[in-house]
């Protein structure tokens, strides 16, 4: 059975500061990985999606980097800013077979301090 | 394109009723799947329906059920409301299975009290 584990649960960094936010898996035949953004009492925005013959995806300021022996990708968040703070969320999806189902992880709930 | 959709965004019902949600996805979108989302569990894959039939089930009892019409809209319907039930329910529509990527709505907020 899948299990996706985000540590820390909450992180508190002062703007400007780089964002390394973790996640971790325990079976690694993924078919894919994202990560999603989720404002309090909203909807999930996704953020980026890596596929399992990946290595990392970037988009702006946010690159994500997939270690599928592992079990690992990391998010980074470059520079910071107050905007930024939400709780980030990975999900993993297994298999074809597994259809759409995604796995989550328990979040990262991020505080930027102006 | 208009987003996911999701009616309606506030319900309050009474423990042993019954609720209905809806989710109309992305147009185009055949596949929606339904989680559940509370500060205990965190996100919990509930069920997916795609081109009108359900392609994979959670972990949840019989009480939790669903159903997706041939326009791509989607109900799920919970029967004999407990305490617990009380969560955020977020669908996801995406085009295929499996997809690229999925696309939240902005969840129905269910109190039972």
């Amino acid at each position: 059975k899948q299990e996706v584990t985000q540590i820390p649960a909450a992180l508190s960094v002062p703007e400007g500061e780089n964002l390394v936010l973790n996640c971790s898996f325990t079976d690694s035949a993924i078919y894919n990985l994202q990560w999603f953004r989720q404002d309090p009492g909203k909807g999930l925005t996704s953020l980026l999606l890596i596929q399992s013959s990946q290595r990392e995806q970037t988009s702006g300021r946010l690159n994500a980097s997939l270690d599928k022996s592992s079990g690992r990708s990391t998010l980074y968040i470059a520079a910071s800013q107050p905007g930024d703070s939400a709780t980030y969320l990975c999900a993993v999806c297994m298999d074809k077979a597994a259809g759409n189902k995604l796995t989550f992880g328990g979040g990262t709930r991020v505080l930027v301090k102006p | 394109k208009a987003g996911v959709t999701q009616t309606p965004r506030y319900l309050i019902k009474t423990r042993g009723q019954q609720v209905t949600l809806s989710c109309s996805p992305i147009s185009g979108h055949r596949s929606v799947s339904w989680y559940q989302q509370t500060p205990g569990q965190g996100l919990q894959f509930l069920f997916e329906y795609f081109s009108e039939t359900q392609r994979n089930k959670g972990n949840f009892p019989g009480r939790f059920s669903g159903r997706q019409f041939s326009n791509s809209r989607s109900e799920m319907n919970v029967s004999t409301l407990e305490l617990g039930d009380s969560a955020l329910y977020l669908c996801a529509s995406s085009p295929t299975r499996p997809a690229y990527e999925q696309y939240f709505g902005p969840g129905t907020r269910l109190t039972v009290t």
